[in-house]
């Protein structure tokens, strides 16, 4: 079993709707989790991160975990042409960050 | 403030050559990662540098190498290259080290490059 492990995809949504973005993990002893945005032929920028359990929101984004059931998630409301990219999902632990292979998210306007 | 810089940006070796690339962090930053981006396998985790001391390294043979100076930047090298090491190899940094320090690497534009 992969460390983390994202749905490829790709995930298409028209432009306005939620778009559900998850990620799972194996290492129950990871402590911090990351959501990565990767545009074509660019290197990866942070856009959340969440520690504890529940739910963190920063504008239209909103991050989800649930430890026990070993689970992030990313939704983003509103979503926008220019949402349109590779997210990817990141947990740290022992001195290293992890990613998944990353979900390709396609807005339609 | 200046970015993580990586250099060169695009490289073109031949098997069997070594290459060394570069990375200056983000002034302040003192923890230096670097890893491996192909489309098959994605991010593949290098290791990660912190004052000079490699703090961990991920599952690559011995000819992947790297080093931290005094200063933060950091440089890695690949001897006896492979057609396989053909890929985006990416230089992040942070400002300290640990599960919440920082809240997540802030990456360099890559450096690309091809073995043939």
């Amino acid at each position: 079993q992969k460390e983390v492990e994202q749905n490829s995809g790709p995930l298409s949504v028209p432009e306005g709707a939620i778009a559900s973005l998850n990620c799972t993990y194996s290492d129950r002893g990871s402590q911090s989790f990351f959501w990565y945005r990767q545009y074509s032929g660019k290197s990866p920028e942070l856009i959340m991160f969440i520690y504890s359990n529940g739910d963190k929101e920063d504008g239209r984004f909103t991050a989800q975990l649930n430890k026990a059931s070993q689970y992030v998630s990313l939704l983003i409301r509103d979503s926008q042409p220019s949402d349109s990219a590779t997210y990817l999902c990141a947990l740290y632990n022992n001195n290293d960050m992890r990613f998944g292979a990353g979900t390709r998210l396609t807005v339609k306007p | 403030k200046a970015g993580v810089t990586q250099t060169p940006r695009y490289l073109i070796k031949t098997r069997g050559q070594q290459v060394t690339l570069s990375c200056s962090p983000i002034s302040g930053h003192r923890s230096v990662s670097w890893y491996q981006q192909t489309p098959g396998q994605g991010l593949q985790f290098l290791f990660e540098y912190f004052s000079e001391t490699q703090r961990n390294k991920g599952n690559f043979p011995g000819r992947f190498s790297g080093r931290q100076f005094s200063n933060s930047r950091s440089e890695m090298n690949v001897s006896t290259l492979e057609l396989g090491d053909s890929a985006l190899y990416l230089c992040a940094s942070r400002q300290g080290q640990g599960a919440r320090s920082n809240y997540g690497y802030t990456f360099g534009s890559g450096t690309r490059l091809t073995v043939v």
